[in-house]
Protein backbone atom coordinates (compact mmCIF):
# COMPACT_ATOMS: atom_id res chain seq x y z
CA UNK A 1 0.00 0.00 0.00
CA UNK A 2 1.40 3.57 -0.70
CA UNK A 3 0.29 4.94 2.90
CA UNK A 4 -1.36 8.11 3.17
CA UNK A 5 -1.09 10.34 0.50
CA UNK A 6 -1.67 14.34 0.78
CA UNK A 7 -1.10 16.84 -2.11
CA UNK A 8 0.10 19.05 -2.82
CA UNK A 9 3.49 18.78 -0.46
CA UNK A 10 4.16 22.43 -0.62
CA UNK A 11 1.60 25.57 -1.36
CA UNK A 12 2.49 29.03 -1.13
CA UNK A 13 -0.17 31.52 -1.49
CA UNK A 14 -1.42 34.55 -1.09
CA UNK A 15 -3.54 36.56 1.72
CA UNK A 16 -7.28 36.16 0.80
CA UNK A 17 -6.57 33.33 -1.67
CA UNK A 18 -8.51 30.33 -1.16
CA UNK A 19 -6.45 27.09 -0.33
CA UNK A 20 -7.02 23.45 -0.81
CA UNK A 21 -5.57 20.45 0.49
CA UNK A 22 -6.15 17.00 -0.38
CA UNK A 23 -5.90 13.39 1.12
CA UNK A 24 -6.71 9.92 0.09
CA UNK A 25 -6.35 7.43 3.17
CA UNK A 26 -4.96 4.05 3.51
CA UNK A 27 -8.11 1.77 1.22
CA UNK A 28 -9.89 -0.07 4.06
CA UNK A 29 -9.49 2.63 7.09
CA UNK A 30 -12.59 3.84 8.95
CA UNK A 31 -11.30 7.03 10.06
CA UNK A 32 -9.66 10.01 9.18
CA UNK A 33 -8.05 12.83 10.75
CA UNK A 34 -6.84 16.38 9.90
CA UNK A 35 -4.33 17.81 11.73
CA UNK A 36 -1.88 21.03 12.07
CA UNK A 37 1.48 20.92 12.99
CA UNK A 38 2.97 24.33 14.09
CA UNK A 39 6.27 25.28 16.65
CA UNK A 40 3.94 27.43 18.72
CA UNK A 41 1.00 24.86 19.16
CA UNK A 42 2.24 21.28 18.29
CA UNK A 43 -0.16 18.87 16.58
CA UNK A 44 -3.69 19.98 17.08
CA UNK A 45 -6.37 18.02 15.89
CA UNK A 46 -8.62 19.90 13.21
CA UNK A 47 -11.53 17.34 12.25
CA UNK A 48 -11.96 14.08 11.90
CA UNK A 49 -14.23 11.51 10.45
CA UNK A 50 -15.68 7.88 10.60
CA UNK A 51 -16.85 6.31 7.87
CA UNK A 52 -16.87 9.76 6.04
CA UNK A 53 -19.17 11.01 8.23
CA UNK A 54 -17.58 14.36 10.45
CA UNK A 55 -17.40 12.96 14.34
CA UNK A 56 -15.85 15.85 15.87
CA UNK A 57 -14.61 19.51 14.28
CA UNK A 58 -14.43 21.46 17.63
CA UNK A 59 -10.79 22.07 16.17
CA UNK A 60 -11.68 23.95 13.17
CA UNK A 61 -10.11 27.23 14.18
CA UNK A 62 -12.70 29.44 12.31
CA UNK A 63 -15.28 29.54 9.80
CA UNK A 64 -12.93 30.12 7.10
CA UNK A 65 -11.96 26.72 7.42
CA UNK A 66 -14.32 23.50 6.06
CA UNK A 67 -13.38 19.67 5.31
CA UNK A 68 -15.37 17.54 3.38
CA UNK A 69 -15.09 13.74 2.70
CA UNK A 70 -17.39 12.49 -0.49
CA UNK A 71 -16.10 8.84 -0.15
CA UNK A 72 -13.87 6.52 1.35
CA UNK A 73 -10.82 7.52 -0.87
CA UNK A 74 -11.01 11.25 -0.60
CA UNK A 75 -10.90 14.13 2.01
CA UNK A 76 -10.49 17.69 1.40
CA UNK A 77 -9.50 20.60 3.75
CA UNK A 78 -10.19 24.23 2.66
CA UNK A 79 -9.01 27.30 3.71
CA UNK A 80 -11.07 30.38 2.55
CA UNK A 81 -9.50 32.90 2.61
CA UNK A 82 -6.33 32.12 3.69
CA UNK A 83 -3.86 34.48 5.97
CA UNK A 84 -0.60 34.29 7.45
CA UNK A 85 -1.73 32.71 10.35
CA UNK A 86 -2.72 29.80 9.19
CA UNK A 87 1.04 28.99 7.30
CA UNK A 88 1.51 25.29 8.90
CA UNK A 89 2.24 21.53 8.29
CA UNK A 90 -0.56 20.08 8.10
CA UNK A 91 -1.25 16.29 7.99
CA UNK A 92 -3.25 13.51 7.36
CA UNK A 93 -4.00 10.35 9.52
CA UNK A 94 -5.59 7.80 8.97
CA UNK A 95 -6.51 4.37 11.13
CA UNK A 96 -8.94 1.19 11.15
CA UNK A 97 -11.85 1.23 13.42
CA UNK A 98 -11.73 -0.59 16.54
CA UNK A 99 -10.90 -0.02 20.01
CA UNK A 100 -7.74 -2.19 19.71
CA UNK A 101 -6.49 -0.66 16.28
CA UNK A 102 -4.15 2.00 17.84
CA UNK A 103 -2.00 2.56 15.13
CA UNK A 104 -2.51 5.62 13.21
CA UNK A 105 -0.63 6.19 9.73
CA UNK A 106 0.19 9.84 8.59
CA UNK A 107 0.98 11.53 5.13
CA UNK A 108 3.89 12.69 4.21
CA UNK A 109 2.06 16.59 5.33
CA UNK A 110 1.37 19.33 3.31
CA UNK A 111 4.01 22.52 3.80
CA UNK A 112 1.50 25.90 3.64
CA UNK A 113 2.73 29.43 3.39
CA UNK A 114 0.56 32.32 3.60
CA UNK A 115 2.19 35.14 2.40
CA UNK B 1 -4.03 23.34 32.28
CA UNK B 2 -3.35 21.34 28.81
CA UNK B 3 -4.52 17.60 28.79
CA UNK B 4 -0.57 16.82 27.69
CA UNK B 5 2.41 18.84 28.41
CA UNK B 6 5.88 17.89 26.93
CA UNK B 7 9.01 19.49 27.27
CA UNK B 8 10.09 20.93 23.96
CA UNK B 9 13.31 20.57 24.46
CA UNK B 10 15.70 20.18 22.59
CA UNK B 11 17.78 17.66 24.35
CA UNK B 12 21.05 16.83 22.58
CA UNK B 13 22.92 13.96 23.91
CA UNK B 14 25.95 12.37 23.14
CA UNK B 15 26.02 8.61 20.91
CA UNK B 16 25.31 5.55 23.27
CA UNK B 17 23.41 7.79 25.82
CA UNK B 18 20.53 6.98 27.75
CA UNK B 19 17.73 9.19 26.72
CA UNK B 20 14.59 9.52 28.91
CA UNK B 21 11.58 11.52 27.43
CA UNK B 22 8.38 12.35 29.64
CA UNK B 23 4.75 13.66 29.30
CA UNK B 24 2.33 14.49 32.28
CA UNK B 25 -1.25 14.21 31.61
CA UNK B 26 -4.51 15.40 33.68
CA UNK B 27 -7.43 13.19 32.66
CA UNK B 28 -7.40 10.43 34.66
CA UNK B 29 -9.80 8.94 32.03
CA UNK B 30 -6.64 8.37 30.00
CA UNK B 31 -5.78 4.55 29.07
CA UNK B 32 -3.89 4.68 26.19
CA UNK B 33 -0.46 5.59 25.89
CA UNK B 34 1.65 5.65 22.91
CA UNK B 35 4.82 7.41 21.48
CA UNK B 36 5.59 8.61 18.20
CA UNK B 37 8.78 9.53 16.46
CA UNK B 38 9.17 11.95 13.54
CA UNK B 39 11.91 12.92 11.74
CA UNK B 40 12.62 16.05 9.99
CA UNK B 41 9.71 16.99 7.22
CA UNK B 42 7.89 13.12 7.56
CA UNK B 43 4.61 12.79 9.29
CA UNK B 44 5.11 10.97 12.80
CA UNK B 45 4.86 7.07 12.87
CA UNK B 46 4.03 5.17 16.26
CA UNK B 47 7.01 3.86 18.23
CA UNK B 48 5.34 2.36 21.00
CA UNK B 49 2.58 1.32 22.37
CA UNK B 50 1.00 1.04 25.91
CA UNK B 51 -2.19 0.34 27.26
CA UNK B 52 -2.72 1.36 30.87
CA UNK B 53 -0.22 1.21 33.61
CA UNK B 54 3.47 -0.89 33.50
CA UNK B 55 6.02 -1.12 31.36
CA UNK B 56 6.94 -1.92 27.63
CA UNK B 57 10.09 -3.06 25.72
CA UNK B 58 11.13 -3.17 22.49
CA UNK B 59 14.75 -3.18 21.68
CA UNK B 60 16.54 0.02 22.67
CA UNK B 61 12.72 1.48 23.44
CA UNK B 62 11.32 1.64 26.56
CA UNK B 63 7.69 2.63 27.45
CA UNK B 64 6.70 3.42 31.17
CA UNK B 65 3.33 4.73 32.12
CA UNK B 66 2.37 5.58 35.89
CA UNK B 67 -1.01 6.26 35.96
CA UNK B 68 -0.87 7.39 39.97
CA UNK B 69 1.44 10.01 39.12
CA UNK B 70 -0.18 11.08 35.47
CA UNK B 71 3.57 10.35 33.92
CA UNK B 72 4.58 8.80 30.96
CA UNK B 73 7.77 7.96 29.56
CA UNK B 74 9.93 6.98 26.51
CA UNK B 75 13.65 5.55 27.42
CA UNK B 76 16.46 5.25 24.65
CA UNK B 77 19.20 3.09 25.64
CA UNK B 78 22.35 3.29 23.53
CA UNK B 79 21.10 5.98 21.55
CA UNK B 80 22.02 6.06 18.10
CA UNK B 81 22.68 9.73 15.58
CA UNK B 82 19.24 7.77 13.74
CA UNK B 83 17.59 8.10 16.44
CA UNK B 84 17.59 12.05 16.27
CA UNK B 85 13.96 13.35 15.42
CA UNK B 86 11.03 14.61 17.55
CA UNK B 87 9.44 12.24 20.23
CA UNK B 88 5.17 13.16 20.60
CA UNK B 89 3.79 11.48 23.44
CA UNK B 90 -0.23 10.90 22.71
CA UNK B 91 -2.80 9.35 24.88
CA UNK B 92 -6.72 8.78 24.87
CA UNK B 93 -9.24 7.34 26.82
CA UNK B 94 -11.04 4.16 25.91
CA UNK B 95 -13.66 4.23 23.11
CA UNK B 96 -13.10 5.59 19.40
CA UNK B 97 -11.93 8.93 20.96
CA UNK B 98 -8.97 10.56 19.20
CA UNK B 99 -5.19 10.96 20.55
CA UNK B 100 -4.83 13.60 22.22
CA UNK B 101 -0.77 14.80 21.75
CA UNK B 102 1.99 16.40 23.38
CA UNK B 103 4.20 19.09 21.60
CA UNK B 104 6.70 17.15 21.21
CA UNK B 105 10.48 16.81 22.24
CA UNK B 106 12.79 17.46 19.67
CA UNK B 107 16.17 14.53 20.58
CA UNK B 108 19.45 15.10 18.85
CA UNK B 109 22.11 12.31 18.95
CA UNK B 110 25.62 13.48 18.36
CA UNK B 111 28.14 10.58 17.29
Amino acid sequence: DAGVIQSPRHEVTEMGQEVTLRCKPISGHDYLFWYRQTMMRGLELLIYFNNNVPIDDSGMPEDRFSAKMPNASFSTLKIQPSEPRDSAVYFCASRLGGIYQETQYFGPGTRLLVL
Amino acid sequence: QKEVEQDPGPLSVPEGAIVSLNCTYSNSAFQYFMWYRQYSRKGPELLMYTYSSGNKEDGRFTAQVDKSSKYISLFIRDSQPSDSATYLCAIRNSGNTPLVFGKGTRLSVIA
